[in-house]
């Protein structure tokens, strides 16, 4: 099945600095990529998803990056703010398979 | 913003009592999931549904049961309690397998 690996699992930054998060997938047959944002005491929130087709997408300060050829793609937050320290969960599907398969998590912390 | 809903949200409750998590979505979504999650931790699927009178376990094994009676309500239930058993607990929904909306989830503690 798919195993997903998610780095760093802690992450600190000084307010108005880029965060990049990056994740790897093993099973090349995997074409749906999103990532979730999880704020204390909630559930998880899709913050911008991938597909397999697609290169690079973006989102305001978020951009997602994929690599299907050496099976990683990252998650980009420029211009840090408090209120984007949360957990972030990046997920892969693959074709035909009935589940996601989610990363450990990154703890981003974001300092003012 | 999806519209889906966890009852209750904080459950404190002793050993060997029966419990159920309500979950319920009002977007017409035929699939849906529960997950348990340690704070912070990676989610593990615990159960999910393609639709009415349809219900798998996940990979991870639970000794919850579900049901899927109506299309908007997946209610999980916990026959005896234990310690073990505390966690968060989370449910989605969506229309394929791919984009999953979350519930804000229930912590439970067992005592």
């Amino acid at each position: 099945g798919e195993n997903v690996e998610q780095h760093p699992s802690t992450l600190s930054v000084q307010e108005g600095d880029s965060a990049v998060i990056k994740c790897t997938y093993s099973d090349s047959a995997s074409n749906y990529f999103p990532w979730y944002k999880q704020e204390l005491g909630k559930g998880p929130q899709l913050i911008i998803d991938i597909r397999s087709n697609v290169g690079e997408k973006k989102d305001q300060r978020i951009a997602v990056t994929l690599n299907k050829t050496a099976k990683h793609f990252s998650l980009h937050i420029t211009e840090t703010q408090p209120e984007d320290s949360a957990v972030y969960f990046c997920a892969a599907h693959g074709a035909g398979s009935y589940q996601l398969t989610f990363g450990k998590g990154t703890k981003l912390s974001v300092i003012p | 913003e999806a519209d889906i809903y966890q009852t209750p949200r904080y459950l404190v409750i002793g050993t060997g009592k029966k419990i159920t998590l309500e979950c319920s979505q009002t977007m017409g979504h035929d699939k849906m999931y529960w997950y348990q999650q340690d704070p912070g931790m990676e989610l593990h699927l615990i159960h999910y549904s393609y639709g009415v009178n349809s219900t798998e376990k996940g990979d991870l094994s639970s000794e919850s049961t579900v049901s899927r009676i109506r299309t908007e309500h997946f209610p999980l239930t916990l026959e005896s309690a234990r310690p073990s058993h505390t966690s968060q607990y989370l449910c989605a929904s969506s229309v394929t397998e791919e984009t999953q909306y979350f519930g804000p989830g229930t912590r439970l503690l067992v005592l």
